[in-house]
């Protein structure tokens, strides 16, 4: 069974501090990508990886970076968390050549900034 | 730039009526075009997809969606509601060129009435 595996299911953060999601897939998938989810609002990509040490900003970069140092990991990286940064964030991971195809994604991290 | 639209925030609809999703794209190209449905406290799940060939794709659980190209449009339908099929539901468009761009509407949530 494909999986895709976020660290941590909840998290509660201080504003300011420096908080690392993790995300790790099992399928050997070029590209994964970070989205944040809220209300009304969809999901917002905020950056993908098409390769290792490669990375795009999406649509809602400003306060966070990533880090795709192997292939199987991607990590989502708030500098100096906000109150206005409290989401649900998901990773996602997709083939990618011909074999592009729908999303897989992980469960899904609930981020409390307080 | 690539873009999606799910015009419809909310649709109600009673068991056993017929129901249509609508999703507008903008893209260069034709891109890869999907539909995913998220159940109350559940992650993404894939319904269908079209990447080229017959404009009507069939899915999982009953679902169907045409593209209509000449409408940048990628409706979702099923004829026949069942109330299971509460849930949101979010269009994506990949893009087909240079790095796997992927985002997503904003979601419109169904609710059915028994």
């Amino acid at each position: 069974d494909v999986k895709v595996t976020q660290s941590s299911r909840y998290l509660v953060k201080r504003t300011g501090e420096k908080v690392f999601l993790e995300c790790v897939q099992d399928m050997d998938h070029e590209n994964m990508f970070w989205y944040r989810q809220d209300p009304g609002l969809g999901l917002r990509l905020i950056y993908f990886s098409y390769d290792v040490k490669m990375k795009e900003k999406g649509d809602i970069p400003e306060g966070y970076s990533v880090s795709r140092e192997k292939k199987e990991r991607f990590s989502l990286i708030l500098e100096s968390a906000s109150t206005n940064q409290t989401s649900m964030y998901l990773c996602a991971s997709i083939s990618g050549g011909t074999t592009f195809g729908g999303a897989f994604f992980g469960q899904g991290t609930r981020l409390t900034v307080v | 730039a690539q873009s999606v639209t799910q015009p419809d925030i909310h649709i109600t609809v009673s068991e056993g009526a017929s129901l249509e999703l609508r999703c507008n794209y903008s893209y260069g190209a034709t891109p890869y075009l999907f539909w995913y449905v998220q159940s109350p406290g559940q992650g993404l799940q894939l319904l269908l997809k079209y990447f080229s060939g017959d404009t009507l794709v069939q899915g999982i659980k009953g679902f169907e969606a045409e593209f209509k190209r000449s409408q940048s449009s990628f409706n979702l339908r099923k004829p026949s509601v069942h109330w299971s099929d509460a849930a949101e539901y979010f269009c994506a468009v990949g893009s087909t060129s240079g790095t796997y761009k992927y985002i997503f509407g904003t979601g419109t949530r169904l609710k059915v009435l028994a």
